[in-house]
């Protein structure tokens, strides 16, 4: 699977949107991008996924560049609740293969 | 989305006792699931795939004899810490795939576990 990189922290003030960017410039063209979040304590949260087309969900949008070496998650009114360690993941579609979690981004809604 | 639930949410124990943690997949069947640890401030580590109906494949470094895993249905997965010591202490979590909707994997809320 694709390695990725996530900036380590991003502060962003509550009600604005929240943008969180990932390089993925070794994707190939069968890897999907894959957003979780993790909130303290808590287990991993599927947010959302996509292939080469932008996506958007009840929760979150998702840019993905055209030449897919990179992505966007977008919450678009953040709130205190959105705090946690986003992370961005790459992988093929097989059923049985596991995800690799790097370390994330670390986002702060601040009041 | 799908809902996966673990059991117990936490557990205290004393060094050298066993610790089972229990996955499910409440809605959904799931033929693999994961198990994966976290340790305070680091970023989840992939133990063993858990197969239904046949033996866990262990990540290089976890001892297959200490963490005992077994999949008894395609809704079930239990990990047991065997001999349990104070490095043991982490955050453990299950994750599961729906089998007949697609590509997301869902988590659990996680165990954590504390030997004293």
């Amino acid at each position: 699977d694709a390695k990725t990189t996530q900036p380590p922290s991003m502060d962003c003030a509550e009600g604005r949107a929240a943008n969180l960017p990932c390089n993925h410039s070794t994707i190939s063209g069968n890897e999907y991008v894959y957003w979780y979040r993790q909130i303290h304590s808590q287990g991993p949260q599927y947010i959302i996924h996509g292939l080469k087309n932008n996506e958007t969900n009840e929760m979150a949008s998702l840019i993905i560049t055209e030449d897919r070496k990179s992505s966007t998650l977008i919450l678009p009114h953040a709130t205190l609740r959105d705090t946690a360690v986003y992370y961005c993941i790459v992988r093929v579609e097989s059923y049985g293969q596991n995800f690799v979690f790097g370390p994330g981004t670390r986002l702060s809604v601040l009041p | 989305g799908a809902v996966v639930s673990q059991h117990p949410s936490w557990v205290i124990c004393k060094s050298g006792t066993s610790v089972k943690i229990e996955c499910r997949s409440l809605d959904f069947q799931a033929t693999t699931m994961f198990w994966y640890r976290q340790f305070p401030k680091q970023s989840l580590m992939l133990m063993a795939t858990s197969n239904e109906g046949s033996k866990a494949t262990y990540e290089q470094g976890v001892e297959k004899d200490k963490f005992l895993i077994n999949h008894a249905s395609l809704t079930l997965s239990t990990l047991t810490v065997t001999s349990a010591h104070p490095e043991d202490s982490s955050f453990y979590i299950c994750s599961a795939r729906d089998q007949t909707s697609g590509r997301t994997q869902y988590f659990g809320p996680g165990t954590r576990l504390l030997v004293l």
